[in-house]
């Protein structure tokens, strides 16, 4: 079936510093993919998508394109703030309704 | 406009009751979704809904765990008899048509068990 990897956590890089958060996939057919962001206690919040291969999207200044090549779609940022310690989830939607989730990594982002 | 609205934000059980969990999709979205995240994990879809009727609940439990959205009111997951292994955070998501992306999330029930 359908799945998603992210790397590991926690992630911990010190503000302004580069950020790439690794996530591939596995699905039949052309899935969406998505990145979420949580912060805690919070629920999830769309950060950006991309529909078809080759798009990047982009929001905040995070960035991700989609690789079917490689069936990725890593998440970078090219300064980061204390403001984005989070969690990050990569997901891909390809049918049916629901999304397929990564197991999240989180993001500490120290001054 | 209002989001997805989940209450109560926090539940607290003793083992053995039950858990019910409230979700108000976005105003117009019929179609729901409820995820589960376990600690350390991701989320995992359980069940996704559409007015007065369930389109997938491939993800869900095959016991003690039920999902409604009828045609007023909130969509309601319930957990009877409820375990420690329930502990959790259910989330909630709505869109607007079938298979409609990207999802809303509410902001989650977090569901402790004594």
């Amino acid at each position: 079936g359908d799945s998603v990897t992210q790397m590991e956590g926690p992630v911990t890089l010190s503000e302004e510093a580069f950020l790439t958060i690794n996530c591939t996939y596995t699905a039949t057919g052309y899935p969406s993919l998505f990145w979420y962001v949580q912060y805690p206690g919070e629920g999830l919040q769309l950060l950006l998508k991309a529909t078809k291969a080759d798009d990047k999207g982009s929001n905040k200044g995070f960035e991700a394109t989609y690789r079917k090549e490689t069936t990725s779609f890593h998440l970078e940022k090219g300064s980061v703030q204390v403001s984005d310690s989070a969690v990050y989830f990569c997901a891909l939607y390809n049918q049916g309704g629901k999304l397929i989730f990564g197991q999240g990594t989180e993001l500490s982002v120290k001054p | 406009n209002a989001g997805v609205m989940q209450n109560p934000r926090h539940l607290v059980r003793r083992r053995g009751q039950e858990a019910r969990l409230r979700c108000s999709p976005v105003k117009g979205h019929s179609h729901v979704y409820w995820y589960r995240q376990l600690p350390e994990e991701g989320l995992k879809f359980m069940v996704y809904l559409q007015k007065e009727n369930i389109i997938d609940e491939s993800g869900m439990p095959k016991e003690r765990f039920s999902a409604e959205f009828p045609k007023e009111g909130p969509s309601i997951l319930r957990i009877q008899q409820v375990v420690r292994g329930d502990s959790a955070a259910y989330f909630c998501a709505s869109s607007p048509e079938r298979g409609g992306q990207p999802q809303h999330f509410g902001d989650g029930t977090r569901l402790s068990i004594l």
